[in-house]
């Protein structure tokens, strides 16, 4: 069983769409988060959750919309989509806890045109 | 403010030979530091971690890391590299100043030839 998934694992589509990317882990972690990979492979958080609670918030333009319907689960939504999100969404899942290890789903490529 | 530096964007080293990634941190309190492999098309897999007592540890596929907290570093290190060791290595950092947010590093890519 995969330990961290996403759905899709590739996705093109126009700008201005709206479009979401889903993410479960069967871990029984209680926290998540959601990084962006830019193509020079650069990696940055973009939100955090902890038992469904939003933990960490960076400067993410208001179109990113994380939601986490239950602690297995959280989702990134985004509007009206730009050439500049193009890039590779990672979820990622650990125990609560500053030393736990991330454990990090496949990854979805967003590819804006 | 966290950071961690990884000083090169590629280490090339012959196959047989030990390798060295390299990296440097900086955080406020006491640092938690980890190391994250990344093949090709594929998402990021722990190697291992320092949170604290000795100074050596060691993690998955051989690979070993040096905890130095007078050069703020953690060396990622390997005694006998393989051609399969060959990709992009994260360093990351955490502290409680940070609270549940890591900093990486931009990656070190190795590579390792036959």
């Amino acid at each position: 069983d995969t330990a961290v998934s996403q759905t899709p694992k590739y996705l093109v589509t126009q700008m201005g769409n709206d479009k979401s990317i889903k993410c479960e882990q069967n871990l029984g972690h209680d926290t998540m988060y959601w990084y962006k990979q830019d193509s020079k492979k650069f990696l940055k958080i973009m939100f955090s959750y902890n038992n469904k609670e939003l933990i960490i918030n960076e400067t993410v333009p208001n179109r990113f919309s994380p939601k986490s319907p239950d602690k297995a689960h959280l989702n990134l939504h985004i509007n009206s989509l730009e050439l500049g999100d193009s890039a590779v969404y990672f979820c990622a899942s650990s125990q609560e806890g500053l030393t736990d290890t991330q454990y990090f789903g496949p990854g979805t490529r967003l590819t804006v045109l | 403010a966290q950071s961690v530096a990884q000083p090169e964007d590629q280490v090339n080293v012959a196959e047989g030979n030990p390798l060295t990634v390299k990296c440097t941190y900086s955080v406020s309190g006491n640092p938690y530091l980890f190391w994250y492999v990344q093949y090709p098309n594929r998402g990021l897999q722990f190697l291992l971690k320092y949170i604290t007592g000795d100074n050596l540890v060691k993690g998955s596929y051989g690979f070993e890391a040096e905890f130095n907290k007078s050069q703020t570093s953690f060396h990622l290190k390997k005694p006998s590299a393989l051609v399969s060791d060959s990709a992009l290595y994260f360093c990351a950092v955490r502290d409680i100043g940070g609270g549940f947010k890591t900093i990486f590093g931009a990656g070190t890519r190795l590579f390792v030839k036959a």
